[in-house]
This record gives C-alpha cells, structure tokens and sequence, in this order.
C-alpha cells in the first residue's frame, strides 16, 4: 500500500528564512502527491499537489514542492517565511486500496522573530 | 458560501451514550469523508461515501457508524462511545472521490468522552 512519511515532527524557522518540509512515499507507479496546512484550530487547506507534468509545483501562499523520483520525495519549500505560516503541514496520497487519502504524521512548523 | 459546516463544536461525553457528529456541505460534492486526528498520528479515515446512498470503511471504523441520506448530510455516529473515541473530528468533502480531488474540511469538532 502507498504511504507517505513526514520524518520531522517540529522545525523551527526564523521569519524570513526559507523553509524545506520533508515528505517520502512509497509507490510503484507515478503518484498523487498533496500537502496540507492546518492552521491552530483550524480544518485542512490544500496548499498545492502533484500528478503529472512538470515535477515542480506552485501553490498557495507562496509554497512549492517538487516531485523527485529518484528520491520518493515531494519536499515543500518556502523561500522566505512569515509568521502566518505558522501551522501543522501535512503530506498525503491516495491509497491502493480505496484511493482515498492517506496522511503523514504531520510537521509543525514554529516561526521565531 | 459556508462550505462544510460541523456540529457540534465541542463535546464532553459520558462512556456508553450515544453520540451523533453532524456534517453539512453545500458545494455539491458527491464524495464525504470523516476523519479523526490523535497527536502524533495525523488523520486517518474513518468511513467515506462517493455517492449519496453508498459508504465505506476507512483506516479506522470500528465503532463508528454513518449513513448518506442526501448529498449534503454525512452525519457519524457513535453507538457507544469510548474514552478511545476522544479525538477531534474532522468532515471534508470533495467533487467526485477520484484520487486527484481536492479535499474541503470542516472546522473540526473536538469530542472528549470520559
């Protein structure tokens, strides 16, 4: 079965530097790949996903994410980031059974001055 | 346009009562979704439904009952609930149930069963 693993479970960042959050899957075929944020007490918002064409993926609020083969990998980036973006970010793929939605343990994303 | 809307917004639930957690959307979405989030292990599905007057099982059932009357309505209910259903809950809903959807959440509703 597909799955997705978020290996880190807290990052702090300092606003205005960039950001990586980790995702990895386990697929055979060309996945469909999603992050998520959760905002604090707050429902699910797609920020950007991936399932075919061009590996580099633009998203909102400034978010992207790549789709590396090579590497099982669908990390998201940020170049520069804000307090905002403070929330819980969530990688997820459909899974072979259902095709429904399978997600990583999440990361929380902490923003320092 | 209100989206997904879920209620309660919070409960506090004796073991062994009855509960029911209302779900409504109103963008016609065929496909509905329940999950529930526990720290540590992000959210896993419970029961989805792809179509008004068809569901099936998700990740994590056990215990847990829905019904689709209509498109709007997903409501999950617990039979009897157990301090292990404490969790917050989350209803989306997306277009058509293909793998490639984009999924909408509700605000949550946090269940706290004693």
């Amino acid at each position: 079965a597909q799955s997705v693993t978020q290996p880190d479970i807290h990052i702090t960042v300092s606003e205005g530097a960039s950001l990586e959050l980790r995702c990895n899957y386990s697929y055979g075929a060309t996945p469909y790949l999603f992050w998520y944020v959760q905002s604090p007490g707050q429902g699910l918002q797609l920020l950007l996903k991936y399932f075919s064409g061009d590996t580099l993926v633009q998203g909102i609020k400034g978010f992207e994410a790549e789709f590396k083969r090579s590497q099982s990998s669908f990390n998201l980036r940020k170049p520069s980031v804000h307090w905002s973006d403070a929330a819980e970010y969530f990688c997820a793929a459909p899974n072979f059974g259902n095709e429904k939605l399978t997600f990583g343990t999440g990361t929380r994303l902490t923003i320092i001055p | 346009i209100a989206g997904i809307t879920q209620a309660p917004t919070s409960q506090i639930l004796a073991a062994g009562r009855r509960m029911t957690l209302r779900c409504t959307q109103d963008m016609r979405h065929n496909a509905m979704y329940w999950y529930r989030q526990d720290l540590g292990l992000g959210l896993r599905l419970i029961h989805y439904s792809n179509t008004a007057g068809t569901t099936g099982k998700g990740e994590v059932p056990d215990g847990y009952s829905v019904s689709r009357a209509n498109t709007d309505d997903f409501p999950l209910t617990l039979a009897s609930a157990v301090p292990s259903q404490t969790s917050v809950y989350f209803c989306a809903s997306s277009l058509t149930g293909g793998k490639s959807d984009t999924q909408y959440f509700g605000p949550g509703t946090r269940l706290t069963v004693l």
